[in-house]
């Protein structure tokens, strides 16, 4: 197991179109996070799964994103009309409930020009 | 919502020298994660410590929860110990969602 992983590492995208990113857990765990993060701050949680289920989404999770965990293995989280705001690193973790912590990919870096 | 503050936000050190970054929280934790992110933004986990100390090679953690803190401490620093350290807390009965601090920029010169 190399791990979670995420693709792609770097995204440059026009205001307005939609991007979709990839998230592989590593491979026995149930839980699976997506944080967000810009400069100079720490990660921000934007949602959750357990399995299959999305069981919270933040406030700063706006109607143009979507997550989804289809089969309760990888993960993908879509952003649609892509605004200059949405530029940041969006990083994802896994972990097993009750065990650990959770441990991170190497995040995808998006750029909204 | 919970409240992490981490001194020093930024460290230079001299290879060879050790250092202290502390984390403050504002209300009680379920746990408590320190994590290294390098260069390349890759996030790594060192330790899940909600109480007591923790020892891995050159790096040991301590939390004393009662009264709200956590200490990392990094000896004998390497150029690769150069990045960003983050305290991440869970809270408010949440074993699912982790709160950051903004983190420490250690940077450490050969």
């Amino acid at each position: 197991d190399t791990g979670v992983s995420q693709d792609p590492r770097h995204k440059i995208t026009k205001r307005g179109q939609n991007v979709t990113f990839r998230c592989d857990p590593i491979s026995e765990h149930n839980r699976l996070y997506w944080y967000r993060q810009t400069l100079g701050q720490g990660p921000e949680f934007l949602t959750y799964f357990q399995n299959e289920a999305q069981l919270e989404k933040s406030r700063l999770l706006s109607d143009r994103f979507s997550a989804e965990r289809p089969k309760g293995s990888f993960s993908t989280l879509e952003i649609q009309r892509t605004e200059q705001g949405d530029s940041a690193m969006y990083l994802c973790a896994s972990s097993l409930v009750g065990e650990t912590g959770a441990f991170f990919g190497q995040g995808t870096r998006l750029t909204v020009v | 919502g919970i409240q992490v503050e981490q001194s020093p936000p930024d460290l230079i050190l001299q290879e060879g020298a050790n250092s202290t970054l502390r984390c403050n929280f504002s209300d009680s934790v379920n746990n408590l994660q320190w994590f290294h992110q390098n260069p390349w933004g890759q996030l790594i986990n060192l330790f899940y410590i909600p109480s007591g100390t923790k020892q891995n090679g050159r790096l040991s953690a301590t939390t004393v929860a009662t009264e709200r803190y956590s200490l990392l401490y990094i000896s004998s620093s390497q150029t690769t110990d150069s990045g960003v350290y983050f305290c991440a807390v869970y809270s408010g009965g949440s074993n699912y969602k982790l709160t950051f601090g903004k983190g420490t920029l250690l940077t450490v010169n050969p």
